[in-house]
C-alpha cells in the first residue's frame, strides 16, 4: 500500500498566483486532514474532512479551500497566493485510532 | 497557557543513552496520546498511540501517560544514531469524527555516535 501521498513535492509559486496541492490515500479512510508546519510552530488543522462531500474548516482556514468528491482525494486550493502561505503542508488519513501522514508539500510563495 | 507545551530542545545525546522526551498539556479532556518521529524534510511517523492513563512499551520505545498531572513521556532505551529526528506529542479528546490533534511544537533529538 502506497499509504497517503502528496504531490508535488516542492513548488514556488509567485504571489497572486493559485494552486492545488493533491493529497490521495489508499486505505478507504473515511477522515482526512490538512496541516501546515511552520519552523518552531508545530502543525497547524487547515481543514478536514469526515467523509466524502462533507468538510469544515480547522484552525487556520483562511486563504485556503478544500473539497471531497471521493473517499481517496483531499485536494487544497491556495487562491491568490501570499507569502504567509510559504509553508510545509501534510495531508492525514486515519479511520480509528492515530493519524497517518504523506511526506509533505514545500511550499514557497515570492 | 498554550494547550500541549513542549521542550523544543535541542537535545543532543550519546549512543547507548536513555532519552525522555515530554510534553504537558491544559485541556483535562485530552484521552488519546500519540508520539510521532519526523525526520528531516519527510511527514511525521506515527511511533506510540495510548488511550488514558498509563504506560505502552514498544521495543525500545515506551510512552507513559500520566493524566492526574496531565503530564505524557516517551521513553527511548539504547538511543541510536537512526532515533536522530524530531519528536512530537499528540493528542485528541475525541476518538470519533470530533477527533482533531493538537500538537505540540516538537524536540530536536540528535544522537550521537
Amino acid at each position: 500500500n502506497a499509504g497517503v501521498t502528496q504531490t508535488p513535492k516542492f513548488r514556488i509559486l509567485k504571489i497572486g498566483q493559485s494552486m492545488t496541492l493533491q493529497c490521495t490515500q489508499d486505505m478507504n479512510h473515511n477522515y482526512m486532514y490538512w496541516y501546515r508546519q511552520d519552523p518552531g510552530m508545530g502543525l497547524k488543522l487547515i481543514y478536514y474532512s469526515v467523509g466524502a462531500g462533507i468538510t469544515d474548516k480547522g484552525e487556520v482556514p483562511n486563504g485556503y479551500n478544500v473539497s471531497r468528491s471521493t473517499t481517496e482525494d483531499f485536494p487544497l486550493r491556495l487562491e491568490l497566493a501570499a507569502p504567509s502561505q510559504t509553508s510545509v503542508y501534510f495531508c492525514a488519513s486515519r479511520e480509528t485510532g492515530a493519524s497517518f501522514f504523506g511526506q509533505g508539500t514545500r511550499l514557497t510563495v515570492v | 497557557q498554550k494547550e500541549v507545551e513542549q521542550d523544543p530542545g535541542p537535545l543532543s545525546v550519546p549512543e547507548g543513552a536513555i532519552v525522555s522526551l515530554n510534553c504537558t498539556y491544559s485541556n483535562s479532556a485530552f484521552q488519546y496520546f500519540m508520539w510521532y518521529r519526523q525526520y528531516s524534510r519527510k511527514g511525521p511517523e506515527l511511533l506510540m498511540y495510548t488511550y488514558s492513563s498509563g504506560n505502552k512499551e514498544d521495543g525500545r520505545f515506551t510512552a507513559q501517560v500520566d493524566k492526574s498531572s496531565k503530564y505524557i513521556s516517551l521513553f527511548i532505551r539504547d538511543s541510536q544514531p537512526s532515533d536522530s529526528a524530531t519528536y512530537l506529542c499528540a493528542m485528541s479528546d475525541s476518538g470519533g469524527s470530533n477527533y482533531k490533534l493538537t500538537f505540540g511544537k516538537g524536540t530536536l533529538l540528535t544522537v550521537n555516535p
